[in-house]
């Protein structure tokens, strides 16, 4: 099984509210990613859990806050969000270590209004 | 710093044609290699990879890739695309040490009837 699980497909929110992006894997996988995405671009990595350990922040703004909880969960906190903040959402994971493939989620749309 | 070039933001081939999507990376240590395919509002999916060992390799969906490191190069093809092949193709790069993978800017891929 590859499948990493995303929740919600969908979600807008209002500048002013807080929500959360949730990620599972059963895999097994010790590393879980975060990535946004631009239209016609390549994902961009956010953040980086190693071990349940953060281990690479890109200089995300801290109006975006991970969490993870345990080893198969991975959950990106949003407040504050701007209209900029819109785009896909996508979590991936690893065996770890960047000769590792990274199997995608689904990702969520997000649309900040 | 590594760096990923596909040259081509944009190609069109008819539908049972022959296809070739190109990717360079920029000398560094061994590198591993992917291919992702994008549809539209949906996860990367890992079409292939190579590590190490014969520098052609199989992937699925009937794709192949090949490493040439003189060349620093790792080209995708499909030797008749379909067209469900439509798609956005991103070429990825990791190496031994590094926690995160380099992407490409990504190829669209259109296909004509």
């Amino acid at each position: 099984d590859t499948e990493v699980t995303q929740t919600p497909k969908h979600l807008v929110m209002g500048m002013t509210n807080k929500k959360s992006l949730k990620c599972e894997q059963h895999m097994g996988h010790r590393a879980m990613y975060w990535y946004k995405q631009k239209a016609k671009k390549p994902p961009e990595l956010m953040f980086v859990y190693s071990y349940e350990k953060l281990s690479i922040n890109e200089s995300v703004p801290s109006r975006f806050s991970p969490e993870c909880p345990n080893s198969s969960l991975l959950n990106l906190h949003l407040h504050a969000l701007q209209p900029e903040d819109s785009a896909l959402y996508l979590c991936a994971s690893s065996q770890g270590g960047g000769f590792y493939e990274q199997y995608f989620g689904p990702g969520t749309r997000l649309t900040v209004t | 710093a590594q760096s990923v070039t596909q040259p081509d933001i944009h190609i069109t081939v008819s539908e049972g044609a022959s296809l070739e999507l190109r990717c360079n990376y920029s000398y560094g240590a061994t590198p591993y290699l992917f291919w992702y395919v994008q549809s539209p509002g949906q996860g990367l999916q890992l079409l292939l990879k190579y590590f190490s060992g014969d520098t052609l390799v199989q992937g699925i969906k009937g794709f192949e890739a090949e490493f040439k490191r003189s060349q620093s190069s790792f080209n995708l093809r499909k030797p008749s695309v379909h067209w469900s092949d439509a798609a956005e193709y991103f070429c990825a790069v990791g190496y031994q040490g590094a926690q995160k993978l380099v992407f490409g800017q990504g190829t669209r891929l259109t296909i004509n009837p």
